[in-house]
């Protein structure tokens, strides 16, 4: 069983700067959340996506978007980048109509800097 | 007051001796509880799951729910130095994941 996968590992960008980021979700699993994590603070919500759709929404700007394409695979996209938005990005995939339905794996994330 | 309370340690235990990690939280529609380890520098893990009230034990790990009182509690018998990591406890509310600041954990040889 393959686990959840992102790229890329690290990624350095300037202020302004646009920036994609993608993960492929757990076999099985068809549900895909991103998630935020500043250093020393727990991971904050941005959005969840099943079928291609939006499913909800943190507490996060517009300029953070996202997409889920067929194969269940996704990218968060984020524009306009400011120096906060430093920060570990993680994707977590779920199964959906299952017993543990409710259970969220994560990938092992992707650390952004914003110079 | 926020969401998901932790204790942010760190919680320094010796070898061999039972840790207890504690977090509470605010949302009373609050429907699955859940506990991550996350070492320095990695990704959270899922260790525990926890749906209703009472205890729930996977080998070394016991997660207690009470809902009337709005807490969670992690349980690690017999620690051992690989434990020592950060262990975040996550509450879910239809598709939100709410995490808690963690609560770091070391276990002394």
């Amino acid at each position: 069983e393959t686990g959840v996968t992102q790229s890329p590992t690290h990624l350095i960008k300037t202020r302004g700067q646009q920036v994609t980021l993608r993960c492929s979700s757990q076999s099985g699993h068809n549900t895909v959340s991103w998630y935020q994590q500043a250093l020393g603070q727990g991971p904050q919500f941005i959005f969840q996506y099943y079928r291609e759709e939006e499913n909800g929404r943190g507490n996060f700007p517009p300029r953070f978007s996202g997409l889920q394409f067929p194969n269940y695979s996704s990218e968060l996209n984020v524009n306009a980048l400011e120096l906060d938005d430093s920060a570990l990005y993680l994707c977590a995939s779920s199964p959906v109509l299952a017993e543990n339905y409710n259970e969220q794996f994560f990938g092992p994330g992707t650390r952004l800097t914003v110079l | 007051q926020k969401e998901v309370e932790q204790n942010s340690g760190p919680l320094s235990v010796p070898e061999g001796a039972i840790a207890s990690l504690n977090c509470t939280y605010s949302d009373r529609g609050s429907q699955s509880f859940f506990w991550y380890r996350q070492y320095s520098g990695k990704s959270p893990e899922l260790i525990m799951s926890i749906y209703s009230n009472g205890d729930k034990e996977d080998g070394r790990f016991t997660a207690q729910l009470n809902k009337a009182s709005q807490y969670v509690s992690l349980l690690i018998r017999d620690s051992q130095p690989s434990d020592s990591a950060t262990y975040l406890c996550a509450v879910k509310r239809n598709y939100k994941l709410t995490f808690g600041k963690g609560t770091l954990l070391t276990v002394n040889p």
